[in-house]
């Protein structure tokens, strides 16, 4: 099936720093690339979106970037906090016609932010 | 916000038994999917849909089915549990862009 890479799967850094995440795609007619975040024992909770007519999207520390030609998708937190620590999620939206949409999850990064 | 609503939130099943997970959505969601996380897996879809009565495979629909009797509804039945189903399932639902996601159940098969 379609599958969307992610890296790295774990990431450590410090308080105050910023820390990336990157995400590739297969399919080039993926629309909508949304991230998510969970913390230990809930669960996953969109944080950010963009679409695929954007090639930046921005809400507050968060920013994403797309390059559709690449195929690749990444979120950067700016100034990171520890309560920023958890797993992320990066998705790519894969359209099946008649079947309808799918939603499909890279296999997460666990970010650790250190104070 | 979105209601997706899981039952039971965990459970213990005996290999071979049956197993059936239920989910509903208040939302008047089109779509609704079954996914299953696992640690260095991620989340993976097992079946979805998209209108009632009506169902389609995921990624990996091997040992479960699923049913939607109606739009709030959506149950994820495993046939004859096995210890390879142990995992977090996550039930989900969506107008077609953002997903919102149920709690979660934890299963366990001993």
């Amino acid at each position: 099936g379609e599958q969307v890479e992610q890296l790295p799967s774990i990431l450590r850094v410090q308080e105050g720093s910023s820390a990336s995440i990157n995400c590739s795609y297969e399919d080039s007619a993926s629309n909508y690339f949304p991230w998510y975040k969970q913390e230990p024992g809930e669960n996953p909770k969109l944080i950010i979106d963009i679409r695929s007519n954007m090639e930046r999207k921005q809400i507050q520390e968060l920013i994403v970037l797309l390059d559709k030609k690449a195929k690749r998708f990444s979120l950067h937190i700016t100034d990171t906090q520890p309560g920023d620590s958890a797993m992320y999620f990066c998705a790519a939206s894969v359209n099946y016609g008649s079947s309808g949409n799918k939603l499909i999850f890279g296999i997460g990064t666990l970010l650790s932010v250190k104070p | 916000e979105a209601a997706v609503t899981q039952s039971p939130r965990s459970k213990v099943a005996v290999t071979g038994g049956k197993v059936t997970l239920s989910c509903h959505q208040t939302n008047n969601h089109d779509y609704m999917y079954w996914y299953r996380q696992d640690t260095g897996h991620g989340l993976r879809l097992i079946h979805y849909s998209y209108v009632a009565d009506s169902t389609e495979k995921g990624d990996i629909p091997d040992g479960y089915k699923a049913s939607r009797p109606s739009q709030e509804n959506f149950s994820l039945i495993l046939e004859l549990a096995s210890l390879s189903q142990t995992a977090v399932y996550f039930c989900a639902s969506t107008p077609g862009t953002e997903v919102f996601f149920g709690k979660g159940t934890r299963l366990t098969v001993v």
